[in-house]
């Protein structure tokens, strides 16, 4: 079944801890990228990948890393989460950048 | 910047028509969506239009767009309990892998 995972799909952490949110689809899209879904706010894209070791920006990246080093994988990396950061997180995939695949999603909290 | 506004809420009765609007400032443009997110679960690309058309048509979807207005809606023929979701609006410039979504139309279905 064609899918788009993420771990963990929740996650309760502290401030400065460092974690990882793991992104994983089994299509062999090109393009991946992650979003922050907040209240009233809509989906923000944090950070997008048009192929391997190939990353860019979006519109809120601060605070978060990404890598690319398999095409399947694209994991979001929280060097020092704060509280601002907590969030839904979704991953996504797609071939060109149109009809993106979604994660279920991971509801991350930070104390 | 791209700004993409919608309403917050429609509700309809079972068996009618719904009209979800959403307007947009960029007038470059090229790709808009309508994603459904029903609760718990990640988005769901429901279609999308080129600027270059003004309507699209798939089964009980329809959408419209007004290029002169930047206005893009979407149509549900015969609503049903299971067409409850948000619905988002986003759009995407040719070039950009940056889509800019709207804060989303809770649709709520009644019998």
């Amino acid at each position: 079944e064609a899918q788009v995972t993420q771990n963990p799909r929740y996650l309760i952490t502290v401030t400065g801890k460092k974690l990882t949110v793991t992104c994983s689809q089994n299509m062999n899209h090109e393009y991946m990228s992650w979003y922050r879904q907040d209240p009233g706010l809509g989906l923000r894209q944090i950070y997008y990948s048009m192929n391997v070791e190939v990353t860019d920006k979006g519109d809120v990246p601060e605070g978060y890393k990404v890598s690319r080093k398999e095409k399947r994988n694209f994991p979001l990396i929280l060097e020092s989460p704060s509280p601002n950061q907590t969030s839904l997180y979704f991953c996504a995939s797609s071939i060109g950048g149109n009809e993106q695949f979604f994660g279920p999603g991971t509801r991350l909290t930070v104390l | 910047g791209e700004d993409v506004e919608q309403s917050l809420f429609l509700s309809v009765r079972e068996g009618d028509s719904s009209v979800i609007n959403c307007t947009y400032t960029d007038s470059s443009s090229t790709y808009l969506y309508w994603y459904k997110q029903e609760p718990g679960a990640g988005l769901q690309l429901l279609t999308y239009i080129f600027s270059n058309m003004d309507m699209k048509q798939d089964q009980r979807l329809t959408v419209l767009l007004n290029k002169k207005d930047k206005h893009l809606s979407l149509r549900i023929a015969d609503t049903q309990t299971g067409d409850s979701a948000i619905y988002f609006c986003a759009e995407r410039i040719g070039g950009s892998y940056i889509p800019t979504f709207g804060r989303g139309t809770s649709l709520i279905v009644h019998p």
